[in-house]
């Protein structure tokens, strides 16, 4: 079985720019996560879906954060503009519903210069 | 804002020798804890979970231990070998709802294991 996928594997930008991340998770698996992850930390839950409704962005920057899972199956993650802070590597995962267990993607790293 | 955490950020072993790994949690109200495993370059590999019901609960080579009365939870790894080395964190989940999914992770320890 696939595992989630994720492109790019590493970004490089300069801060004010745009960027955007992929992920496809596993086929059939209705929830899907995004974390952001800086140096030295665990991850942190930036939003999660169901199919293709929102259920948790309550810790997503929004005024420049954005993603989206429109046909409840591949999601992107964006960010514009883009800030120092957010240098971090992006982690994607899914599960077959709420509640059961997670599987993540390898990440993208984004180095914001 | 309540929060998981680690006693050590690293943790040096001999090949062979047994891990134990620590971790306090501040919520009482959480049901539900998960062991990850992250090598380098990957993300989050489960490894065990507990729920609160229980104290113990053993895998392949890994163990994990609840102390609800202390807010403690620790993972085991028996016969320590190289390719364990990794940054290990528990992640705990609040249970019920729409907030079953949502994993609150800890900082993190990472465990280099000698040949």
């Amino acid at each position: 079985e696939a595992g989630v996928a994720q492109s790019p594997r590493y970004k490089i930008i300069e801060k004010r720019q745009s960027v955007a991340f992929w992920c496809n998770p596993i086929s059939g698996h209705a929830t899907l996560y995004w974390y952001q992850q800086i140096l030295g930390q665990g991850p942190k839950l930036l939003i999660q879906f169901q199919n293709n409704g929102v259920v948790d962005d309550s810790q997503l920057p929004k005024d420049r954060f954005s993603a989206e899972r429109l046909k409840g199956v591949d999601s992107t993650l964006k960010i514009q503009p883009a800030k120092l802070e957010d240098s971090a590597v992006y982690l994607c995962a899914s599960s077959l519903d709420e509640g059961r267990e997670q599987f993540f993607g390898p990440g993208t790293r984004l180095t914001v210069l | 804002g309540e929060s998981v955490g680690l006693h050590l950020p690293t943790l040096s072993v001999q090949e062979g020798d047994n891990s134990i790994i620590n971790c306090a949690y501040s919520n009482s109200a959480s049901d539900y804890f998960i062991w990850y495993k992250q090598e380098s370059g990957k993300g989050p590999q489960f490894i065990i979970d507990i729920r609160s019901n229980m104290d113990k609960r053993q895998g392949q080579r890994v163990t994990v231990l609840l102390n609800k009365t202390v807010k403690h939870l620790s993972l085991q790894i028996a016969a320590t070998q190289p390719g364990d080395s990794a940054v290990y964190f528990c992640a705990e989940n609040m249970g019920g709802g729409t907030s079953y999914g949502k994993l609150t992770f800890g900082q993190g320890t990472i465990l280099t294991v000698h040949p």
